[in-house]
Order: C-alpha cells, then structure tokens, then sequence
C-alpha cells in the first residue's frame, strides 16, 4: 500500500507570513514528489515538483525533500489571501501512478 | 491552449439510471486518468489510459464503472445502475510527463 500522509489539521496564517506544510510517504524507493493546490470549488493544479534531496525555490514557494526522512515539505513565504486553498502532497510509485495525500486547508488571514 | 475539458459540469440523475461522463485530454497528452472526489476527502484514483490502453483498472469500484477511450483522445467513464454513493465530483486529467497532471474542471454527479 503506497501511503501519502498529511496530518495536519487546517493552518491558519496571519498575511505575509511563512506557511509550512508537510508531507511524509510510505515508499522509500518514491523518485518523483509534486504539490497541487486547489481552490474550494475548483479542480487541483500543478505547483511545485522536487526530485532531489534539499531544496528547490519557484517565487514565493520552496519544496523541501528528505529521502531519508521520507518526508516532503511545502513552504508558502509571504503568505497571501490568494494561497487560501487546500495542498495536495503526491509521490509517483512507478507504473505512471501518483498516491495523493488527503490535502491540507491553509487560511490566510488578512 | 486548450486545457482539459470535461462534460457535463453538473449531473442530476436518478437511482438506477445509467451515465456516462465525458472527458477531452490535453491534445497530444498520452496518458489519461480518472479520479473521484467526495466532498471534503482526497482523490480516489478510478483508472488510468495510456494511449488506448487501460493497463491500470485496479481504482474502479465495481462492476458498474467502466470506461475507455478513443482515437488515443477522448475517454468515457461509463456508472451503470447508479447508486447514491456514487454522488461525488468526478475529475479527468491528462498528463505528458510524469507526475505533472492536467486537471479538467470535474463533472459534479448527485444521485437522488
């Protein structure tokens, strides 16, 4: 059973500040790890992919990987009204399939 | 350019009717998967296409979900005898690369 878990209840976070989500996954061969964001309402789309140990940076957001760990992060700085949504975490396990996560709701507080 | 679509948006069907959900890929995306979302839970992958092939069905629920697809293009999910545990908002994505998934705005499906 290929697992995805994010335990985190919602997350509230005051504007402009740093929102930090988690992620951690069953598979210690997983190669492959994306963040999708969806909006109440509407489908998820792509955000973020991470397919090496440390970090990677796109604008306001940063992908942490620990393979040793088996755990993923997703950093939102200077959190915006806009980044309230709900962050899915998904490992690829081979076979062309991705394991979602059941998501975490972030709030952004203005 | 076009994104995935999908049709229709909303479904209203009654207990034991049959229907089909339709779903238009990103041209030239080879790969094609089904999920399915209730409300406030995560995506429960259905099946996935690569090309005209299905070489994945282990998602679908039972019996009365089917599916395929065309032409390596359009895909059809078929619920017989639908049940109102099948109400949930039903996605399509396609999909290139790995992993980088394209979602269609969903078909949103009530059994009365």
């Amino acid at each position: 059973q290929k697992e995805v878990e994010q335990n985190s209840g919602p997350l509230s976070v005051p504007e402009g500040a740093i929102a930090s989500l988690n992620c951690t996954y069953s598979d210690r061969g997983s190669q492959s790890f994306f963040w999708y964001r969806q909006y109440s309402g509407k489908s998820p789309e792509l955000i973020m992919f991470i397919y090496s140990n440390g970090d990677k940076e796109d604008g306001r957001f940063t992908a942490q990987l620990n393979k040793a760990s088996q755990y993923v992060s997703l950093l939102i700085r200077d959190s915006q009204p806009s980044d309230s949504a709900t962050y899915l975490c998904a490992v690829y396990y081979g076979n062309n399939r991705l394991a979602f996560g059941k998501g975490n709701q972030v709030v952004v507080i203005p | 350019g076009a994104g995935v679509s999908q049709s229709p948006s909303n479904k209203v069907t009654e207990k034991g009717k049959d229907v089909e959900l339709r779903c238009d890929p990103i041209s030239g995306h080879t790969a094609l998967y089904w999920y399915r979302q209730s409300l406030g839970q995560g995506l429960e992958f259905l099946i996935y296409f690569q090309g005209n092939s299905a070489p994945d069905k282990s998602g679908l629920p039972s019996d009365r979900f089917s599916a395929e697809r065309t032409g390596g293009s359009v895909s059809t999910l078929t619920i017989q005898r639908t049940q109102q545990e099948d109400s949930a908002v039903y996605l399509c994505a396609s999909s290139l690369e790995t992993g980088k998934q394209f979602f269609g705005p969903g078909t949103r499906l009530t059994v009365l």
